[in-house]
């Protein structure tokens, strides 16, 4: 059982689209994380949930939507993608905000054209 | 602001000799450490972690890590490579009171010669 699953794994998409890349957690973690990392492998988190709660939000532009229906789940909508949206997503969970081993899924590829 | 920083974005190493990758945050408060590493295209693994407690830490894959407050250093290692260590690896840290909130190296790729 993949404990962080992310879906899809690769997207392709045009400038100006809109979409979802969705992330579960089958681990009973209180708190989900999405993070990008750029084409230079840079890694640098965007959003935190705790509980359904956001907690952390990091300059990302509000084009960046994230939704936790529930604590196992938290989705990323992009709106108006651009070029430069173009990196990994990885999507984390951790049990709760005061522990600190988070998980991660496998990451989404997110290619703008 | 905390930072993060792993010198050597590329360390190439023979099977069998040392590991040794370096990491060194920035706080006037010792962080929370990590190492995770990242083989090609799959997500993050931790290997090992220093909260608090003795400094050498042991994670898998025969990896392990020292805190060095002095040296405000985290560098990872291993006494003898093999070719499957040959991967990205990631530093990160985490202020105690960032709620979890991860700052990540800019990454070390690993190559390992046979």
């Amino acid at each position: 059982d993949t404990a962080v699953s992310q879906t899809p794994k690769y997207l392709v998409t045009q400038m100006g689209n809109d979409k979802s890349i969705k992330c579960e957690q089958n681990l009973g973690h209180d708190t989900m994380y999405w993070y990008k990392q750029d084409s230079k492998k840079f890694l640098k988190i965007m959003f935190s949930y705790n509980n359904k709660e956001l907690i952390i939000n990091e300059t990302v532009p509000n084009r960046f939507s994230p939704k936790s229906p529930d604590k196992a789940h938290l989705n990323l909508h992009i709106n108006s993608l651009e070029l430069g949206d173009s990196a990994v997503y990885f999507c984390a969970s951790s049990h709760s905000r005061l522990n600190t081993e988070a998980f991660f899924g496998q990451g989404t590829r997110l290619t703008v054209v | 602001a905390q930072s993060v920083t792993q010198l050597g974005s590329h360390v190439s190493v023979s099977e069998g000799a040392l590991v040794l990758l370096r990491c060194n945050y920035s706080s006037s408060v010792p962080p929370y450490l990590f190492w995770y590493v990242q083989y090609p295209n799959q997500g993050l693994q931790l290997l090992l972690k220093y909260t608090t407690g003795a400094t050498l830490v042991k994670g898998i894959n025969g990896f392990e890590a020292e805190f060095k407050k002095s040296e405000t250093s985290f560098h990872l290692t291993k006494p003898s490579a093999h070719m499957s260590d040959a991967a990205e690896y990631f530093c990160a840290a985490e202020a105690n009171n960032a709620g979890n909130m991860l700052t990540f190296g800019g990454g070390t790729r690993l190559m390992v010669k046979p």
